[in-house]
């Protein structure tokens, strides 16, 4: 297994350009979730799901759309960056039955947008 | 929504002493509270966990206590080790049916040797 892999690692974009974080597993889990990391924030969660077919807004929705049309991928889209997404952008997954019990972590998308 | 403090932002101890975060959280319903550690650079990982039908639980030098009534729940290292040293978080979550966890805003811990 792979575990939870985030591309890219590192982006940068303009201001008004459009991107996809990528989120993928192989593990069968069925809950996955994005969150942002800022300095003095801790992380915050954007948008989660709990199974294909199925998401739901987090704290920090604005922005960002996400869809879950396999159980193995939940990315993340950017329709127009901002200046204040920049931040590290973290997907998270856990297995079948274990709802938030069992939560990994990818390593991490670190974007800039300038 | 679940509303997450941490405190201390900041933490430094010398090597050997005990360290301890506090948390506290908004809505009684939370039934899930796991501790996260993120070194410099990494993802966070869970290193201990309690559920609200226990007040307490040890992992070796980690223990993780619950005060339910109180709304509060704290993290506690003993005989910290430089290797001790990364951001800390803590969350909430309030399981079954559609699960949220919220995180506090973490604490740098710095063990010196």
């Amino acid at each position: 297994n792979a575990g939870v892999t985030q591309t890219p690692k590192f982006q940068v974009l303009k201001t008004g350009q459009s991107m996809t974080l990528q989120c993928a597993q192989d593990m069968n889990h069925e809950y996955m979730s994005w969150y942002r990391q800022d300095p003095g924030m801790g992380l915050r969660l954007i948008h989660y799901s709990v199974g294909a077919g199925i998401t739901d807004q987090g704290e920090v929705p604005n922005g960002y759309n996400v869809s879950r049309s396999t159980t193995e991928d939940f990315p993340l889209r950017l329709l127009s960056a901002a200046p204040s997404q920049t931040s590290v952008y973290f997907c998270a997954s856990s297995p079948p039955g274990t709802g938030v019990y069992g939560y990994t972590f990818g390593s991490g998308t670190r974007l800039t947008v300038v | 929504g679940e509303n997450v403090e941490q405190h201390p932002s900041t933490l430094s101890v010398q090597e050997g002493d005990s360290a301890v975060i506090k948390c506290t959280y908004s809505d009684s319903a939370s039934n899930y509270f796991p501790w996260y550690k993120q070194e410099l650079g990494k993802r966070p990982q869970l290193i201990i966990d309690i559920r609200s039908n226990v007040g307490e639980k040890k992992d070796q030098r980690i223990a993780v206590t619950l005060n339910k009534t109180a709304k509060h729940f704290s993290l506690h290292i003993t005989e910290t080790q430089p290797e001790d040293s990364a951001v800390y978080f803590c969350a909430a979550s309030i399981t079954g049916g559609y699960n949220k966890l919220i995180f506090g805003a973490g604490t740098r811990l710095a063990v010196h040797p």
